[in-house]
């Protein structure tokens, strides 16, 4: 039972445009929600995090909406460039965090 | 300053071997997390230790146990290994483990060590 969904496997966008990457998840006691970067053979690099008390949080290009009644939070990326190539997972909990399975970003020069 | 570190980067250990896996949390960090990914799906929390005591842990069998130091370093360990047990091991280290207590709860991973069971 997948409580953290990331329903899209992979996304392409040109250099320059927004990436929007989606992420569903079905338990409301969830309190704390994160976006993680990972390249091949590395560990995830964290990106930016947004708890479940705010709707929206910026740093720099990337900005995550959480939207509570959806149970859905996206992160967006602007403008997008080659080097935000990697999968994107998002994880979400509080101590124990459950990850979903990713989404693959291609930024196409 | 040092981010998290592991040990060793890659290991290779054939069916019903035991196996120890090291991490060394960020300076100043009390809780350390392990997660075990598989190619193809996200990380998948096994343990968390807070203060040396264990304080989480997920839905693996009693062949994975681990332990966290005074030090905050932590160790896992794999017992009666199966091939399955293949992956990618990642350990996480955070301040706190209770966002609820004040501040964020970001956990920062390490670059995993490759365990490979032949």
């Amino acid at each position: 039972d997948q409580q953290v969904k990331q329903n899209s496997p992979s996304l392409s966008v040109q250099e320059g445009r927004i990436s929007i990457l989606n992420c569903d998840y079905t338990n409301s006691m969830f309190d704390y929600f994160l976006w993680y970067k990972k390249y091949p053979a590395e560990g995830p690099t964290f990106l930016i995090s947004i708890s479940s008390i705010k709707d929206k949080n910026e740093d720099g290009r990337f900005t995550v909406f959480l939207n509570k009644s959806a149970k859905h939070l996206s992160l967006h990326i602007v403008p997008s460039q080659p080097g935000d190539s990697a999968v994107y997972f998002c994880a979400a909990g509080t101590y124990k965090y459950i990850f979903g399975t990713g989404t693959r970003l291609k930024v196409l020069a | 300053d040092a981010g998290v570190t592991q040990s060793p980067t890659h290991l290779i250990k054939t069916r019903g071997q035991h196996v120890t896996l090291r991490c060394s949390p960020i300076s100043g960090h009390k809780s350390v997390s392990w997660y075990q990914q598989v190619l193809g799906q996200g990380p998948q929390f096994i343990f968390q230790y807070y203060e040396k005591e264990e304080r989480g842990r997920g839905n693996f069998p009693d062949r994975f146990s681990a332990r966290q130091f005074p030090n905050y370093s932590s160790e896992l360990n794999v017992n009666a290994l199966l091939l399955g047990d293949s992956a990618l091991y990642l350990c996480a280290s955070s301040f706190r483990i209770n966002p609820a207590s004040g501040g964020s709860n970001e956990q920062f991973f390490g670059p995993g060590t490759r365990l490979t069971v032949l």
